[in-house]
């Protein structure tokens, strides 16, 4: 079956540093999101990108989906303290009607 | 803002015993979704609905049963807990993918499950 890549596992930075992470995957996915959970909560949506090549920003997040619609980025410029959380790409299940499929996460963590 | 709830923020439950994990969410979406959260293991789809009294098997159903009556209402059952379904469980909710061109899946913050 569709399965995502995301790297890397976890991340170490310093306050102020710019972070990036991908999502690859041996299939086409005709969408892709990207979320934050933070510790003990449900995973929010930040952004939903639905067309091959498109760069979506959300604050200092900046999101973009792959010209061979196989991988897809997240970044996050200037980071601060409560970027801390774990960020999950999802990819929509091809023939599905709403199913995602999910990376396994990236675990942030942010010194001051 | 689409809200999604959860009955319980933490459980803990005896082996053997019969649990019921309630979701509601209260924006009209068709699709609802129960997943579980392991570490190292990521989301793992159990069940899924895409209409009322409609329930689909996702990727790990064994030990799992659901209920969708209403369409705002999507129930969780275990029907005997195992220790080996201690975990975060997730409800997620999203409207219907051909009505509008989205995917997006919004969740509820979780019921952390123990099974003693």
């Amino acid at each position: 079956g569709q399965q995502l890549n995301q790297s890397p596992q976890s991340m170490f930075i310093q306050e102020g540093e710019d972070v990036s992470m991908n999502c690859t995957s041996s299939s086409i996915f005709n969408t892709w999101l990207w979320y934050k959970q933070d510790p003990g909560e449900g995973p929010v949506l930040l952004i939903a990108l639905y067309k091959a090549g498109e760069l979506t920003s959300n604050g200092r997040l900046t999101a973009q989906f792959g010209i061979t619609r196989k991988d897809s980025f997240l970044n996050i410029s200037a980071s601060i303290p409560s970027d801390v959380g774990i960020y999950f790409c999802a990819g929509l299940q091809i023939g599905s009607q709403g199913n995602l499929i999910f990376g396994k996460g990236t675990k942030l963590s942010v010194k001051p | 803002d689409v809200k999604v709830t959860q009955s319980s923020r933490y459980l803990v439950k005896r082996t053997g015993e019969k649990v019921f994990l309630e979701c509601v969410q209260d924006m009209d979406h068709e699709n609802m979704f129960w997943y579980r959260q392991d570490p190292g293991l990521g989301l793992r789809l159990i069940y899924f609905s895409y209409d009322v009294k409609m329930k689909e098997k996702g990727d790990i159903p064994e030990g799992y049963s659901v209920s969708r009556e209403k369409k705002e209402r999507f129930s969780l059952i275990l029907e005997s807990a195992s220790t080996n379904q201690t975990s975060m469980y997730l409800c997620a909710s999203s409207i219907r993918a051909d009505l509008i061109l989205s995917y997006e899946q919004y969740f509820g913050p979780g019921t952390r499950l123990t099974v003693t």
